[in-house]
């Protein structure tokens, strides 16, 4: 059972590239969310999902996208990498209701 | 979701009991209280939740007063590796809602060996 994992681990972007950070989990859990985390700022909520083909927006969506085909995964596309996308993105899912489970986080650098 | 206020930081020494104390005098009725840590450079960790009564799991304890007003977390025996920001988090739970987690400054606790 691995729960919730995250790939690349560490990615350097130029502005202006495209990319997808994956989220995998074997849970079977239904809740699927994407946070990102700057310094100082704590965590804020990009993008979430309630389900297989359910996704909604939540705190700062503006340059992502998304998409659940599956239970399993839930991947955040990149349109057009900014400077202001430098920041650690975790993935985390919820167990029925309250526990969520974070991955070790993406480490993106925009340059 | 209510606001929390939680200590910039806390000491406590190998093997005691660490209490980590959180106010959220504007918690409303439906709303529950959760505690989250963050070990350096990893993903939060889920600790434990409550809504009125005390619980306590495999990690700690969670004590809220009659009010609700305010919580504490208790780590009976903090080790080393038990030094982290531990965050408390107030959220009205839903089944089809964003359930966000809204993550504050946190206490940083440093478990002193």
């Amino acid at each position: 059972n691995a729960g919730v994992t995250q790939t690349p681990k560490f990615q350097v972007l130029k502005t202006g590239q495209s990319m997808t950070l994956q989220c995998a989990q074997d849970m079977n859990h239904e809740y699927m969310s994407w946070y990102r985390q700057d310094p100082g700022m704590g965590l804020r909520l990009i993008h979430y999902s309630v389900g297989a083909g359910i996704t909604d927006q939540g705190e700062v969506p503006n340059g992502y996208n998304v998409s659940r085909s599956t239970t399993e995964d839930f991947p955040l596309r990149l349109l057009s990498a900014a400077p202001s996308q430098t920041s650690v993105y975790f993935c985390a899912t919820e167990r029925g209701a309250h526990e969520q489970y974070f991955g070790p986080g993406t480490r993106l650098t925009v340059t | 979701d209510a606001k929390t206020t939680q200590p910039p930081s806390m000491d406590c020494a190998e093997g005691r009991a660490a209490n980590l104390p959180c106010n959220h005098s504007t918690i409303s009725g439906n709303e529950y209280v959760y505690w989250y840590r963050q070990i350096h450079s990893q993903g939060p960790q889920y600790i434990i939740h409550g809504l009125k009564n005390n619980e306590t799991n495999e990690m700690a304890s969670l004590i809220i007063t009659e009010d609700r007003k305010s919580s504490t977390l208790i780590l009976p025996h903090a080790t080393l590796r038990d030094t982290a920001v531990y965050y408390c988090i107030v959220r009205v739970w839903s089944s089809g809602s964003a359930r966000q987690l809204t993550f504050g400054s946190g206490t940083q606790l440093t478990v002193l060996p």
